[in-house]
């Protein structure tokens, strides 16, 4: 089975902190993830990779940067937490460049305060 | 927004009653799929239907697809507690996915 595990499932940072959030696959999958899950507004792409070292802006990347040096690991920077960073952030991982399933990690729910 | 819509946005049924939720969607795609999420958890992917496809079914999920009307439906039959989750759509644009805002499903005992 696909796993895809995320550092924390719950962390509390303070406004204007550097926060780091992992995210690992262990399928070999091409193409990662990173969404921020708010209510009332569904699931929203913040930056995707189709590669390593390769990165491209989702629909909402102000705020947010990321690294992948290697295939299996997707890592989401937040360079100075603000409190409207305060959300579900959800990685995925899939096999091809194609409109393939995505498989989920279980989430981190960040707080700044 | 290229975001989808589900509809409706709450339903609560009987156990053992069917569910139904639609989604509507705005660009054309090349398939649409369902995802459920169980409270505070990620989302687990249900079915994926092509856009040549028109009825898909997988156990008690039954989805169909109308791409004239850029919408899709999915059917959870006999429902069970356990079905009680929140329900995306999602469809393919440019290699990614795009999610619609869910149909929050409670299922009562």
């Amino acid at each position: 089975d696909v796993k895809v595990t995320q550092s924390s499932r719950y962390l509390v940072k303070r406004t204007g902190e550097k926060v780091f959030l992992e995210c690992v696959q262990d399928m070999d999958h091409e193409n990662m993830f990173w969404y921020r899950q708010d209510p009332g507004l569904g699931l929203r792409l913040i930056y995707f990779s189709y590669d390593v070292k390769m990165k491209e802006k989702g629909d909402i990347p102000e705020g947010y940067s990321v690294s992948r040096e290697k295939k299996e690991r997707f890592s989401l920077i937040l360079e100075s937490a603000s409190t409207n960073q305060t959300s579900m952030y959800l990685c995925a991982s899939s096999p091809t460049k194609t409109y393939n399933e995505q498989f989920f990690g279980p989430g981190t729910r960040l707080t700044v305060l | 927004s290229q975001q989808g819509e589900e509809d409706p946005q709450a339903l609560s049924i009987q156990e053992g009653e069917n569910a139904t939720m639609n989604c509507s969607y705005k660009t054309s795609i090349n398939n649409l799929q369902w995802y459920r999420q169980n409270s505070g958890r990620g989302l687990v992917h249900l079915i994926l239907i092509r856009s040549n496809e028109r009825e898909k079914h997988s156990g008690r999920l039954r989805v169909t697809l109308d791409t004239s009307k850029k919408s899709s439906s999915l059917l959870i039959t006999a429902s069970r507690a356990a079905d009680t989750a929140s329900y995306f759509c999602a469809n393919g644009r440019q290699g990614n996915l795009i999610f619609g805002k869910g149909t929050k499903l409670s299922v009562k005992p």
